[in-house]
């Protein structure tokens, strides 16, 4: 167990349907990132969060948002899903520990669209 | 923008074979590096990492020496093991920092058999 929970494991729902995924970091970890692994594009940024507040965005798509909260997990919201939204989506929070940045990725939640 | 170059996967060795796998990258200044390992079903996890030129980063008998004039930082393992089989990833952090995004190459899937 990393540290790093995300919830839902495996997710099945349809085109033009909405969906939220969870991430709750790393006890005390105040960095959350999110990334998109798919066969075609890989493993792609997606967008950063730092105590709440929006630090980077990357390839993120305007039907995608994101938020992280006072409890600091994050969510990220896909909406008017496409086939070719189905992918792994990987959060990772990253805290200072043992003199070094250290950032910790969960297990990630499997999206299918069909 | 930052790019990341792995190798052609997958890669096929016997148990004991020796492993290499090589990547070379793209940055603006000094970025830092780092190889991650994915097994089945989980998410990322950090196997070594260099923050600059001439570093050698090291774990569980992997290495990698971060090649400033080439511009690479290989992977490589005298003697895999089947327990090594999983997907390989070369990974940079741009900017001289030791928080901000991820940029990974494309991931090398590993089989080891006996």
């Amino acid at each position: 167990d990393s540290g790093v929970t995300q919830t839902p494991k495996h997710l099945i729902t349809a085109t033009g349907q909405r969906v939220t995924l969870r991430c709750s970091p790393r006890s005390g970890d105040l960095s959350v990132y999110w990334y998109q692994q798919s066969l075609d594009q890989g493993l792609q940024f997606l967008i950063q969060y730092y105590n709440g507040e929006e630090r980077a965005k990357g390839n993120i798509l305007e039907r995608f948002s994101a938020q992280q909260f006072p409890d600091l997990h994050s969510e990220l919201n896909l909406s008017s899903l496409e086939l070719g939204d189905s992918a792994l989506y990987f959060c990772a929070s990253q805290g200072f520990r043992s003199g070094a940045n250290v950032l910790t990725f969960g297990a990630g939640s499997r999206l299918t669209v069909l | 923008g930052d790019s990341v170059t792995q190798m052609e996967g997958p890669v096929t060795l016997s148990e004991e074979a020796f492993l290499t796998i090589n990547c070379t990258y793209t940055a603006t200044g000094y970025p830092s590096l780092f190889w991650y390992v994915q097994y089945p079903g989980e998410g990322l996890q950090l196997l070594l990492k260099a923050t600059k030129a001439d570093d050698k980063g090291s774990n569980k008998g992997f290495e990698a020496t971060y090649r400033k004039e080439t511009t690479s930082f290989h992977l490589e393992k005298g003697s895999v093991q089947v327990s090594d089989s999983a997907v390989y990833f070369c990974a940079l952090r741009s900017g001289g920092t030791s928080y901000g995004k991820l940029t990974f190459g494309q991931g090398t899937i590993l089989t080891v058999h006996p």
